[in-house]
């Protein structure tokens, strides 16, 4: 199975930061990869696909990056709304797996 | 608007067969993949499985020897069967729409649609 990790495991931040969340795959999963966001008690949501296609309705303060094996997620200036526990996914190959989220709260 | 809403009983018994059935509106479930995904109390996402509305499936190792999805076309529902189930299966269980079209050809891994969840706890 490819192992996804995420770093960090939580950060503290304040409405306007900029956040950068960093996802690395054990081997190689071209752009297959994805970025979900979780709010407690809720469903995840799908942000960012193929490393870095915004899903529709995503806000633009959303971004993914790649470079080989190490993915990123940023939020430009963070907003309440966003307060939640962020999840990479690789997409590349069979068992699809997760890293283990990186919870974002409020500083 | 496309919704998934999963159905099944919330507490199953050690050894027994979880049993879960998503039904899907707003979409025909011939047109994608459908995975089942499982989120343990405080814990990350693990994907279970998908199956497309052929009948092709493809199931995560570690419960490969244990689960079973199915698909009902007339119904416009899939269903996951897990079975000998222990303390350890006890999670949130979502299921998704799986496939986004990517260069116009449908491609899964990516779970853009998601039922709400339901909890099913193991326990005697």
């Amino acid at each position: 199975d490819i192992q996804m990790t995420q770093s960090p495991s939580s950060v503290s931040a304040s409405v306007g930061d900029r956040v950068t969340i960093t996802c690395r795959a054990s081997q190689g999963i071209g752009s297959w990869l994805a970025w979900y966001q979780q709010k407690p008690g809720n469903v995840p949501k799908l942000l960012i696909y193929a490393a870095s296609s915004l899903q529709s309705g995503v806000p633009s303060r959303f971004s993914g990056s790649a470079s080989g094996t190490v993915f990123t997620l940023t939020i430009s200036s963070l907003e309440p709304e966003d307060f939640a526990t962020y999840y990479c996914q690789q997409a590349n190959s069979f068992p699809f797996t997760f890293g283990p989220g990186t919870k974002v709260d409020i500083k | 608007q496309v919704q998934l809403q999963e159905s099944g009983p919330g507490l199953v018994k050690p050894s027994e067969t979880l049993s879960l059935t998503c039904t899907v509106s707003g979409d025909s479930i011939r047109s994608d993949y459908w995975s089942w995904i499982r989120q343990p109390p405080g814990k990350g996402l693990e994907w279970i499985g998908y199956i497309y509305y052929s009948g092709s499936t493809s199931y995560s190792p570690s419960l490969k020897s244990r689960v079973m999805i199915s698909v009902d076309t007339s119904k416009n529902q899939f269903s996951l069967k897990l079975t000998s189930v222990t303390a350890a299966d006890t999670a949130v269980y979502y299921c998704a729409r799986d496939g986004l079209t990517v260069a116009g050809t449908v491609v899964p891994g990516y779970f853009d649609c998601w039922g709400q969840g339901t909890l099913v706890t193991v326990s005697s």
